[in-house]
């Protein structure tokens, strides 16, 4: 069936670029999302994709496309305490399949 | 700007009880969903609903399960007999274009 991957934690300094990292397995996907979760909190949906792009710029936001090796990631640029959280990826065939996420640790 | 609500925002119940949860979609969406997040783990999708009826449904959403839309507003989860093994989080998603998320619903079955 379909997947998403992510790898589980990312540490950054405060001021640095992050990039979170994503690969899933479902071909017929349409979009590609990036969602935040703070603690305890809903779903802050972030930035999305279309599936015939390769990049997409959002203030801070980078998100950037690879169809052919299914790869996805989000980069955040100067990173700040506030942008703790775990970050969800997932992918859009009708139904969202969601990947386990990724905590970001922002310190000083 | 048009948001996605969910009622309650955290629901108690004792096992074998059952337990209505509610959302509103954003008023011109037609794609409805629901998903669950049982706490430390990924978020899990458990059905979409489409022109009234569901179009798909995971292994999760079995004969306790049960949707509706009672009304052109409301989209409602409803969970038969609660076993303690559905404490999570569950989730309201509606869709035009992009999925946008509720902020969820806390249930906790002792």
């Amino acid at each position: 069936g379909e997947d998403v991957e992510q790898s589980l934690f990312l540490s950054v300094r405060e001021g640095d670029s992050s990039v979170i990292n994503c690969t899933y397995t479902d071909s017929s996907s349409t979009y590609l999302y990036w969602y935040k979760q703070e603690p305890g909190a809903g779903l802050q949906l972030l930035t999305y994709i279309f599936s015939n792009m390769d990049m997409k710029q959002d203030q801070r936001l980078t998100v950037l496309l690879n169809k052919k090796d299914k790869h996805l990631s989000l980069r955040i640029a100067d990173t700040q305490t506030g942008d703790s959280a775990i970050y969800f990826c997932a992918d859009d065939n009708n139904k969202l399949i969601f990947g386990a996420g990724t905590r970001l640790a922002v310190h000083p | 700007e048009p948001e996605v609500t969910q009622t309650p925002s955290h629901q108690v119940t004792q096992m074998g009880q059952e337990v209505i949860l509610r959302c509103v979609p954003i008023s011109n969406h037609l794609y409805f969903y629901w998903y669950r997040q049982i706490l430390g783990q990924k978020v899990e999708f458990l059905v979409s609903f489409y022109n009234n009826e569901i179009s798909e449904k995971s292994e999760i959403f079995d004969d306790q399960f049960s949707v509706e839309r009672p009304d052109g507003s409301n989209f409602t989860l409803k969970i038969r007999s609660t076993k303690l093994e559905d404490s999570a989080m569950y989730f309201c998603a509606s869709k035009q274009g992009e999925q946008f998320f509720g902020p969820g619903t806390r249930l906790t079955v002792l």
